[in-house]
């Protein structure tokens, strides 16, 4: 079973618009980090939570981090054309040591609409 | 700071060839890992060095690849024979060694593309 796990798979909005995505995870977890992809492109490191931390905001995105859910979300405002990519979550598991290594969901493709 | 960086960005070889992809760090950062995308599916670990040593190198799919970090500096990633599914992006990320872990923000690399036909 997958560790990190988004939904909606796909998500099309309207510039302005805020867009909301979610991601569900399985074990116990020391850190969770949303990243960007553009087409093409590498990974774009955008926030990193704390398994202590329940919210965290970085200029237009807002992570919220629920463990007894085990579920985060990444919330973007007033989006823009640039927005446009693919967000993946990732979590290090707990227990596995320091700085292990990260496991990702498929992600989510984000379409902003101009 | 200068970023991660890989190269080539793109590789496209015969199955049975040889392919040598190489990554620098960011400077300062003890932890090097490599990740792979094969086409449709989730980012997957590869494996981890602190410094030169390996330090988990679970996710290596068999023994055609070899990845090395002399001096614990650059590293690289040798995949001999390649096989068709050996195709997809190659990550690479660095992070600074912590001895809490509590802020493992890895660093990404644009990737290499390798094509195997």
């Amino acid at each position: 079973s997958q560790q990190g796990e988004e939904d909606p798979q796909a998500l099309s909005i309207q510039e302005g618009e805020n867009a909301t995505m979610n991601c569900s995870y399985k074990t116990s977890i020391n850190n969770l980090q949303w990243y960007r992809q553009n087409s093409g492109r590498g990974l774009v490191h955008l926030i990193l939570i704390r398994s202590n931390e329940r919210e965290k905001h970085s200029g237009r995105l807002r992570v919220t981090l629920d463990t007894s859910k085990k579920s985060s979300s990444l919330l973007i405002t007033a989006s823009r054309a640039a927005d446009t990519a693919s967000y993946f979550c990732a979590t290090d598991a707990l227990y596995t040591g320091a700085n292990s290594k990260l496991t990702f969901g498929k992600g989510i493709t984000l379409s902003v609409r101009p | 700071e200068a970023g991660v960086t890989q190269f080539p960005s793109h590789s496209v070889i015969e199955k049975g060839q040889t392919v040598t992809l190489r990554c620098d760090p960011i400077s300062g950062h003890d932890n090097l890992y490599w990740y792979r995308r094969v086409m449709g599916k989730e980012i997957k670990f590869l494996l981890h060095f602190v410094k030169e040593s390996k330090q988990d190198e679970s996710g290596m799919p068999n023994n055609r690849f070899l990845a090395e970090r002399t001096g614990g500096t650059y590293s690289t990633l040798k995949v001999q024979p390649a096989e068709l599914e050996d195709s997809g992006v190659y990550f690479c990320a660095s992070s600074r060694w912590s001895w809490t872990g509590l802020y493992n923000e890895q660093f990404f690399g644009p990737g290499t593309r390798l094509t195997v036909l």
